[in-house]
Order: structure tokens, then C-alpha cells, then sequence
């Protein structure tokens, strides 16, 4: 069965400060991949997606990520975090010839320190 | 334009109650998603429905759960009997066809149980 393992469970930074969040999937096929954000009190988001292609893929506000298939991983970055990214990330894969649903991670809150 | 929409936003019922949580997919989205979040079991698949095929159940955690989903648009989850552990966030989501889509996510029904 699919599953996404998202290692950190709470991080913290400063403002400015790097950021890479670890996910790794496992799977035996081709899949998608994504990363949601939910910020306090909204719902869950869009950041970025990998189908295809060049696996570096880059999303909104800055975010990144890179697909190695050979680690089975899709690591979210950022450069620089603001207070405003402050939220909770999630990681999930979808197998494309399925019905769609996401397996998701159990997240990572981000806390970012003003 | 219009998002998805979920009601009630929260709902607070006696363990034993049947409750019915609805979900307004965007307009001319034929994919439909159910999802649970929970504490310590983060984002589950719960049922998908596309279009006028038969429904994906293959999440649903017991029969106390069912799903419908009337003239390809709004779906309606109900919980019979409802339990403790079924308090958690429910949320929907909805996409343009399937697997390679982006699927967008409504605000959730906070469900508690008491």
C-alpha cells in the first residue's frame, strides 16, 4: 500500500532562515506528488505539484521542491522563511491511473519565529 | 470564482446520532472527495465519486458511514450511530476529471462527539 512518512513533526525557525522539510513515499509505480499548506484557520491549499518533467518544481511564495526518484523523496525548500509562513505542510502522493485519492503525510507544523 | 463549500461549518452531536455533512463541489468538477483529519491519524481517504460511476468506498472506516452524491454535484456524508472517534475535521474535496488534477479542498465540518 501507498504511504508518505513526512519526518519532522514540528519545526521551528527564525525569520530568514532556510527551510527543507522531508517527505519520502512509498510506492511501486508511477505517482504524482504534491505539497498542501494550511495556514491558521483556512483550508487546506495548493502549494506545488510534480507529474513530470524537470523535478524541481517550483510552487507559490517561494516554495520549492525536487523529486529524486531514486530516494523515493520530495522535499519541500524555501530559502528564506517569513513569519508568514507560519502553517502546517503536508506531503501526498496519488497514483495517476487510480481514482485520485491523496495518501498524505501527518504533516509538519512550521512555526516561524518573528 | 466559487470554492468548495462545505456545511455546517462545525457540529456538535450526542454519541449515538446520526449526522449528515454536506459538500458543494465547484462548479463543473465530476471528481469528488471525501477526507478525514484527525489527531495522530492526520489526512485519510474516506470515498470518491466520479461523475455517475459507482463510488470508490474503499475508506470508509465501518457501515455507520455512507456517502451520496445526487445529480453529480452535491454530496451528502452520514454518520449513523456516531462514536467518539469519529470526531475530526471532514473535509471535501473536488477535481476537473481525476488523478492528474489538482484536487481543491473546502474550509471542513469540525465534527465533535460527546
Amino acid at each position: 500500500a501507498q504511504s508518505v512518512s513526512q519526518h519532522n513533526h514540528h519545526v521551528i525557525l527564525s525569520e530568514a532562515a532556510s527551510l527543507e522539510l522531508g517527505c519520502n513515499y512509498s510506492y511501486g509505480g508511477t505517482v504524482n506528488l504534491f505539497w498542501y499548506v494550511q495556514y491558521p484557520g483556512q483550508h487546506l491549499q495548493l502549494l506545488l505539484k510534480y507529474f513530470s518533467g524537470d523535478p524541481l518544481v517550483k510552487g507559490i511564495k517561494g516554495f520549492e521542491a525536487e523529486f529524486i526518484k531514486s530516494k523515493f523523496s520530495f522535499n519541500l525548500r524555501k530559502p528564506s522563511v517569513q513569519w508568514s509562513d507560519t502553517a502546517e505542510y503536508f506531503c501526498a502522493v496519488n497514483a495517476p491511473r487510480g481514482t485520485g485519492n491523496l495518501i498524505f503525510g501527518k504533516g509538519t507544523k512550521l512555526s516561524v519565529k518573528p | 470564482g466559487a470554492g468548495v463549500s462545505q456545511s455546517p461549518s462545525n457540529k456538535v452531536t450526542e454519541k449515538g446520532k446520526d449526522v449528515e455533512l454536506r459538500c458543494d463541489p465547484i462548479s463543473g468538477h465530476t471528481a469528488l472527495y471525501w477526507y478525514r483529519q484527525s489527531l495522530g491519524q492526520g489526512l485519510e481517504f474516506l470515498i470518491y465519486f466520479q461523475g455517475n460511476s459507482a463510488p470508490d468506498k474503499s475508506g470508509l472506516p465501518s457501515d455507520r458511514f455512507s456517502a451520496e452524491r445526487t445529480g453529480g454535484s452535491v454530496s451528502t456524508l452520514t454518520i449513523q450511530r456516531t462514536q467518539q472517534e469519529d470526531s475530526a475535521v471532514y473535509l471535501c474535496a473536488s477535481n476537473p476529471e481525476r488523478g492528474t488534477d489538482t484536487q481543491y479542498f473546502g474550509p471542513g465540518t469540525r465534527l465533535t462527539v460527546l
